[in-house]
């Protein structure tokens, strides 16, 4: 069974702070790692994705992926009460596109 | 209208009806999903259509019935459905569904939240 891991949360940080997100995967011949935000009571929004080893960053986000590992973070720097969202990990392995259940992160003003 | 639209936002109907769900996509994307979104669980794929085939169906309740009529529309019908088919069903396209890409990430719509009585 291909499984994606999440700490359900609720993770909680304060305004201005770094933001912290994991997902763990078991398929090792995973290709491609996204990051989704989704609102409550709205759908999700693509906000990254990575799929070389290393950091990647886009304005106040960093996606971190170690394949070694099986590791697949967000960073999310300045947090805002905008950000407060549920964050979907999501790992594509050939066309199978597997999702977490996803980190409900509040940031508190 | 751009992106994914769908079509009802929110939907309840009784165990003995029919209806129907309702997606559009206006990217011009190749591949279309269904996806059921229950709390706390990770999304669930439901359905793919690829260039308007079905090309995986996991296992799903023949009670549920899906159309491509074309690469833009993608319909879910619903029939003789259970209160634990209560969720929010969601739509998403992508350019293509068999990719060598990193970046081929799905647009979602905004989804229909159906309740079973």
């Amino acid at each position: 069974q291909k499984e994606v891991e999440q700490n359900s949360g609720p993770l909680s940080v304060p305004e201005g702070a770094i933001a912290s997100l994991n997902c763990t995967y078991s398929d090792r011949g995973s290709q491609s790692f996204f990051w989704y935000r989704q609102y409550s009571g709205k759908s999700p929004e693509l906000i990254m994705f990575i799929y070389s080893n290393g950091d990647k960053e886009d304005g106040r986000f960093t996606a971190q992926l170690n394949k070694a590992s099986q590791y697949v973070s967000l960073l999310i720097r300045d947090s805002q009460p905008s950000d407060s969202a549920t964050y979907l990990c999501a790992v594509k392995s050939n066309n199978d596109m597997r999702f977490g259940a996803g980190t409900r992160l509040t940031v508190k003003p | 209208e751009t992106g994914v639209t769908q079509t009802p936002r929110h939907l309840v109907m009784g165990m003995t009806n029919k209806k129907s769900l309702k997606c559009e996509q206006h990217l011009g994307h190749n591949a279309m999903y269904w996806y059921k979104q229950s709390a706390k669980k990770p999304l669930e794929l439901m359905f793919v259509y690829s260039l308007e085939e079905r090309v995986e169906n996991n296992s799903v309740p023949s009670r549920f019935s899906p159309e491509c009529p074309n690469s833009s529309h993608l319909f879910l019908h619903l029939h003789t459905l259970q209160p634990e088919d209560s969720a929010l069903y969601l739509c998403a396209s992508s350019q293509a569904w068999l990719v060598d890409l990193g970046d081929d990430g799905y647009t979602f719509g905004s989804g229909t939240r159906l309740t079973v009585v």
